[in-house]
């Protein structure tokens, strides 16, 4: 069956420090792999999206990096901050083209 | 950046009644309008996925006659969960799209908590 992981345990880190998420699939050929941030109580916000051709994507503290050999995708925030606190969820392109799969996110604390 | 509203924010309803949730989408005409349920500490789940004009495809397991589903306008959509009972009680969620394709990113709501008593 289709499966899509993250870290269940919270994510601690200090302040500055390079925070890692990953986000592993199995039965999956996904086209793309999206990340979204959630905060509590709230609905999620788009990060950034990559395209199966693409290695790695950038967008300011923000790298994503997708395998589709290890079928594995990295997130990393780079200079942490407080404010980077929230839950992040990675999606998949199901059902060929149309619809998203959201794993069920892992939390991330940076402690000041 | 495009913005998705949702009301109410929070309901609180007796069981067996209907409750409508709206979803708009702001500054841009949405092509697909998704919705979305999450219980504490779970992922998402897609419901449905609706286009404007047609009937919603719903998601293995969803009821489409509990979970009704307009999509009346490039700007609206509307969730009704009838005769709502207490294990219908969860955080809903509602994204817009445009374009057919996931490569084209999903604006959520900011969610409504629903609470049957």
């Amino acid at each position: 069956s289709q499966k899509i992981e993250q870290n269940s345990e919270a994510l601690n880190i200090q302040e500055g420090k390079t925070a890692t998420l990953t986000c592993n699939y199995t039965n999956y050929s996904p086209a793309y792999l999206q990340w979204y941030r959630q905060d509590p109580g709230r609905g999620p916000v788009f990060l950034l999206l990559i395209r199966e051709n693409e290695k790695e994507k950038r967008k300011e503290r923000l790298k994503v990096t997708f395998d589709t050999t290890l079928k594995q995708s990295l997130f990393h925030i780079t200079a942490s901050q407080p404010a980077d606190s929230a839950t992040y969820l990675c999606a998949l392109d199901s059902s060929g083209y149309s619809t998203l799969t959201f794993g069920k996110g892992t939390m991330l604390l940076v402690s000041p | 950046g495009a913005v998705v509203s949702q009301h109410p924010s929070r309901v609180i309803c007796k069981s067996g009644t209907s409750v409508k949730i709206e979803c708009r989408s702001l500054d841009f005409q949405a092509t697909t309008m998704f919705w979305y349920r999450q219980f504490p500490k779970k992922s998402l789940m897609l419901m449905a996925t609706s286009n404007e004009g047609s009937k919603a495809t719903y998601e293995q397991g969803v009821e489409k006659d509990k979970f009704l589903i307009n999509h009346a306008s490039l700007t609206l959509s509307t969730l009704t969960v009838t005769s709502a009972h207490p294990e219908d009680s969860s955080f809903y969620i509602c994204s817009a799209r445009v374009g057919r394709t996931n490569y084209n990113e999903q604006f959520f709501g900011p969610g409504t908590r629903l609470t049957v008593l």
